[in-house]
C-alpha cells in the first residue's frame, strides 16, 4: 500500500483479555516503530525494529507488552491481560532506514472496558 | 533525562494571520521532526531538521533549528482553516534515531 496500514482501527476489549494489533509498513521500509498516545499527550515511544530484530524495546511498559516482526515487514504488538490503563491509540510508523523520514499510520484505538 | 517543551499549549489565530510554535530541548539534539495531527487521525509528516541553523519551507510553513540544535520553531504565514490541528515536535535526543521523544503538542485553531 501507499502508506503505513494498521488494523484494527478500533478495538474494544474486556479487561484481562489478550489483544493483537497489526502494522503493515510502507513497502521497502526496514525500520518500524510503535508508539502509544493517550488523550491530550504526545506519542510515547514503545519499541522499534531494524529488520527483524527489536533494536530498542526500552519503552514497553511491562512484560504484558510484546512485539514481533518475524519476516522484517509486518509487525504485531501483543498485549496480554489487558488493563483499563492500556486504553490509548497505538501508532505504528516506518522509515526507509534509521535517520530517514518517519511516516505514521492512522493508529489503532484500543479501549479496555 | 531529555526534556522537551513545546509552547504555546494552544493558540487561536485569525485566518490570514501568522503564528509561531516553539520546541525547546534541555540537551543538544541529533535531529528534530515536526508533525501535524488532526483529532482521531495519525501524524502527518511536515519537516525534518538535522543541521544546526537549518531552515526548511513547504508552502506556507517554515521550520528552523537553531545553531545549538536545542530549539526549533515552526512558523505559519497567512494561516488558513486547513492549518488547524495539533502540531507536534519529535526530538532525536541521542544517536538512537528510532526513539523519538515528543512534546505535548500545540493545538491551533483558525477563526474566520
Amino acid at each position: 500500500g501507499a502508506g503505513v496500514s494498521q488494523t484494527p482501527s478500533n478495538k474494544v476489549t474486556e479487561k484481562g483479555k489478550y489483544v493483537e494489533l497489526r502494522c503493515d509498513p510502507i513497502s521497502g521500509h526496514t525500520a518500524l516503530y510503535w508508539y502509544r498516545q493517550s488523550l491530550g499527550q504526545g506519542p510515547e515511544f514503545l519499541i522499534y525494529f531494524q529488520g527483524t530484530g527489536a533494536a530498542d524495546d526500552s519503552g514497553l511498559p511491562n512484560d504484558r507488552f510484546f512485539a514481533v516482526r518475524p519476516e522484517g515487514s509486518v509487525s504485531t504488538l501483543k498485549i496480554q491481560r489487558t488493563e483499563r490503563g492500556d486504553s490509548a491509540v497505538y501508532l505504528c510508523a516506518s522509515s526507509w532506514s534509521l535517520g530517514n523520514t518517519i511516516y505514521f499510520g492512522e493508529g489503532s484505538w484500543l479501549t479496555v472496558v | 533525562s531529555q526534556e522537551l517543551e513545546q509552547s504555546p499549549q494552544s493558540l487561536i489565530v485569525q485566518e490570514g494571520k501568522n503564528l509561531t510554535i516553539n520546541c525547546t530541548s534541555s540537551k543538544t539534539l541529533y535531529g528534530l521532526y515536526w508533525y501535524k495531527q488532526k483529532y482521531g487521525e495519525g501524524l502527518i509528516f511536515l519537516m525534518m531538521l538535522q543541521k544546526g541553523g537549518e531552515e526548511k519551507s513547504h508552502e506556507k510553513i517554515t521550520a528552523k533549528l537553531d545553531e545549538k540544535k536545542q530549539q526549533s520553531s515552526l512558523h505559519i504565514t497567512a494561516s488558513q482553516p486547513s492549518h488547524a490541528g495539533i502540531y507536534l515536535c519529535g526530538a532525536v535526543p541521542t544517536d538512537s534515531w528510532g526513539k523519538l521523544q515528543f512534546g505535548a503538542g500545540t493545538q491551533v485553531v483558525v477563526t474566520p
